[in-house]
């Protein structure tokens, strides 16, 4: 059973790059579409990005200009960088699996990033 | 402001059945088959209860059922129980440049 595990800093300052990184298990980040998601506390689910086929990468709009999304094979591991953070990108950072259908059907549990000074 | 549109809260007593709607555009829950539906219990990561519109992962109860007429994907939910008191969120794909988008997401109340 696939296992995901997101790791990073739990404080950004304000115009910084927020770095997450997610460790996956039982499955290898060659296969499938692998996705960042976040939820500011109260709030409702939003698609960041996600990477496939070890560089391809798609971004929502919203957020393309700041996202960078990689992956490390021998880790098997995929990252997050979202550059010039405000306190409009704190919030639970989630990464999960999907197919290109988008139906997400694995996620980590989630990381709380906060943006302050 | 979320792309698709759910209501904000419904509510249900046990054994009873509800709908949560989720309405979309020609772009994305009219464009396919490709809506899925998650449950997210408080503190907790979001779950995936349908996939492609009315499919079922493996160890979801039979009681969650999905449908789509036009740009409306339904969530209807038979036999309300009080652990399916959660978030619901909706989420379709949405073409080559936007890709994907959630519903803002449904409390529901189960009384």
């Amino acid at each position: 059973q696939v296992q995901l595990q997101e790791s990073g800093p739990g404080l950004v300052k304000p115009s910084e790059t927020l770095s997450l990184t997610c460790t996956v298990s039982g499955d290898s980040v060659s296969s499938y579409y692998w996705s960042w998601i976040r939820q500011p506390a109260g709030k409702g689910l939003e698609w960041i990005g996600r990477i496939y086929s070890r560089e391809t990468t798609n971004y929502n709009p919203s957020l393309k200009s700041r996202v960078t999304m990689s992956v490390d094979t021998s880790k098997n591991q995929f990252s997050l960088k979202l550059s010039s953070v405000t306190a409009a990108d704190t919030a639970v950072y989630y990464c999960a699996r999907s197919t290109p259908a988008a139906d997400f059907d694995s996620w980590g549990q989630g990381t709380l990033v906060t943006v302050s000074s | 402001q979320s792309a698709l549109t759910q209501p904000a809260s419904v509510s249900g007593s046990p054994g009873q059945s509800i709908t949560i709607s989720c309405t979309g555009t020609s772009s994305d829950v009219g464009s396919s088959n490709l809506v899925s539906w998650y449950q997210q219990h408080p503190g907790k990561a979001p779950r995936l209860m349908i996939y492609e519109g009315s499919k079922r992962p493996s160890g979801v109860s039979n009681r969650f059922s999905g449908s789509k007429s036009g740009n409306t994907a339904s969530l209807t939910i038979s036999g309300l129980q009080a652990e399916d008191e959660a978030d619901y969120y909706c989420c379709s794909y949405a073409g080559p440049n936007t890709y994907v988008v959630f519903g803002g997401g449904t409390k529901l109340t189960v009384l």
